[in-house]
């Protein structure tokens, strides 16, 4: 499974465009890059997820790049509920019908300050 | 996507007590889910991958005969924390995998609490 790494925490204030990268250098071919975004006693909540070059939802941005060891995910003009922690998953291949096991990272605590 | 609820979201017991934690697939038949563990200020840790009509499979270092897990039916898997103690105190939470892309949906969160 390809570990990720991201940092432990960032401060971001409303308004502002917040990027969080991801490093996956052990990517496989067949693997998605997904983020997920976890408030306090909560189950995390799927974000945005990508295979290379960029995708777009109305609430986020991913970038990869072409050797896909990385990953951003964008935020813009974050807000004060955004300040969560934030996931970043890689290894999502459904392989003949049977589920591919996850291991999450350290994950990232956004604080978006007034 | 697939939408997971558990049950109970916060339980309270004392320490000797079996506890189960329920969580469904409610518009999704599953034939895996996830348990995960996860410590106050600490990211999920993988349990154990629960498989419709078969034994889970356990991660290194989670006692099966402590978290019994079972998985009877398409929609719903149940873990039981027996004989729970205080260090079992933790958040647990349930996710199904779904689509080509294996996108994870989880459920609310079970917080148990062990006196």
């Amino acid at each position: 499974l390809a570990k990720t790494t991201q940092p432990i925490s960032m401060d971001s204030y409303e308004g502002q465009e917040v990027n969080i990268t991801c490093s996956h250098n052990n990517i496989a071919t067949n693997d998605y890059i997904t983020w997920y975004q976890q408030f306090p006693s909560q189950g995390p909540r799927f974000i945005i997820q990508g295979y290379k070059t960029k995708v777009t939802n109305e609430v986020a941005s991913l970038f990869i790049p072409a050797d896909r060891k990385s990953s951003t995910l964008s935020l813009p003009r974050v807000s004060l509920s955004d300040t969560a922690v934030y996931y970043c998953l890689v290894g999502v291949f459904l392989s003949s019908g049977s589920a591919r096991q996850l291991t999450f990272g350290s994950g990232t605590q956004l604080t978006v300050l007034p | 996507g697939a939408v997971v609820s558990q049950h109970p979201s916060r339980v309270i017991c004392k320490s000797g007590t079996s506890v189960k934690i329920e969580c469904r697939s409610l518009d999704f038949q599953a034939t895996t889910m996830f348990w995960y563990r996860q410590f106050p200020k600490q990211s999920l840790m993988l349990m154990a991958t629960s498989n419709e009509g078969s034994k889970a499979t356990y991660e290194q270092g989670v006692e099966k005969d402590k978290f019994l897990i079972n998985h009877a039916s398409l929609t719903l898997s149940t873990l039981t924390v027996t004989s729970a103690h205080p260090e079992d105190s933790s958040f647990y939470i349930c996710s199904v995998q779904q689509g080509r892309s294996g996108e994870l949906f989880f459920g609310e969160g079970s917080r148990l609490t062990v006196l």
